[in-house]
């Protein structure tokens, strides 16, 4: 069974910086890329970032809301994806979840959700 | 950016209904659309992607089309689990963008 669970959720100042883990099993995990995707409380969804796998370099995609300032990385050894969130600002507040992608063509569509970690910036 | 367009942004349904939700693309994306349900407090669940083909275990009476750039969701015969937010989303480029979302109530 493909399970996915994030992990490192919670209240940060402004400014401050968090971790997010998502810890993945039922999967050859150094097989796919791996995407976090956001939802502010009352909102739609939003995607984050892209982590490709080992054969594309582990390369990565950002949206520009948060380019610069989040990085997202990949440990296959501990079948784990980490989004490393620095300068936090009030509008990042949102659950956050990590999604396992499959491929589509030339393309890459989220086929397995976790259940999500919820990020709160407040002062 | 390619913008994701959904309508209606909320339908009333009874169970047993055919509903059909429209999604928009603001320039080709070579139907890699999908498509997803979120119940309250829970994470999306997908459904469909390459616009119309059904992700393992949904039920057959979920159904995807395109046309250009105009995707359509269709629930056959509305069941009560159903009711939800639908979201699509294209994956044919970056940033990946989603839909406004449709909220499914009950009538």
């Amino acid at each position: 069974e493909v399970q996915l669970v994030e992990s490192g959720g919670g209240l940060v100042q402004p400014g401050g910086s968090l971790r997010l883990s998502c810890a993945v099993s039922g999967f050859t995990f150094s097989d796919h890329y791996m995407d976090w995707v956001r939802q502010a409380p009352g909102k739609g969804l939003e995607w984050v970032g892209r982590s490709r796998h080992k054969g594309y370099s582990y390369t990565t995609e950002y949206a520009a809301s948060v380019k610069g300032r989040f990085t997202i990385s990949r440990d296959d050894s501990e079948n784990s994806l980490y989004l490393q969130m620095n300068s936090l600002k009030t509008e990042d507040t949102a659950v956050y979840y990590c999604i396992r992608d499959a491929p589509d063509r030339d393309g890459y569509y989220f086929d397995y959700w976790g259940r999500g970690t919820l990020v709160t910036v407040s002062s | 950016d390619i913008q994701m367009t959904q309508s209606p942004s909320s339908l009333s349904a009874s169970v047993g209904d055919r509903i059909t939700i429209t999604c928009r693309a603001s320039r080709g994306i070579g139907n890699y659309l999908a498509w997803f349900q979120q119940t309250p407090g829970k994470a999306p669940k997908s459904l469909i992607y390459a616009a119309s083909s059904l992700q393992s275990g949904v039920p057959p009476r979920f159904s995807g089309s395109a046309s250009g750039t105009d995707f359509t969701l269709t629930i056959s015969s509305l069941q009560p689990e159903d009711f939800a937010t639908y979201y699509c989303q294209q994956y044919n480029d970056y940033p990946l963008t989603f839909g406004g979302g449709t909220k499914v109530e009950i009538k």
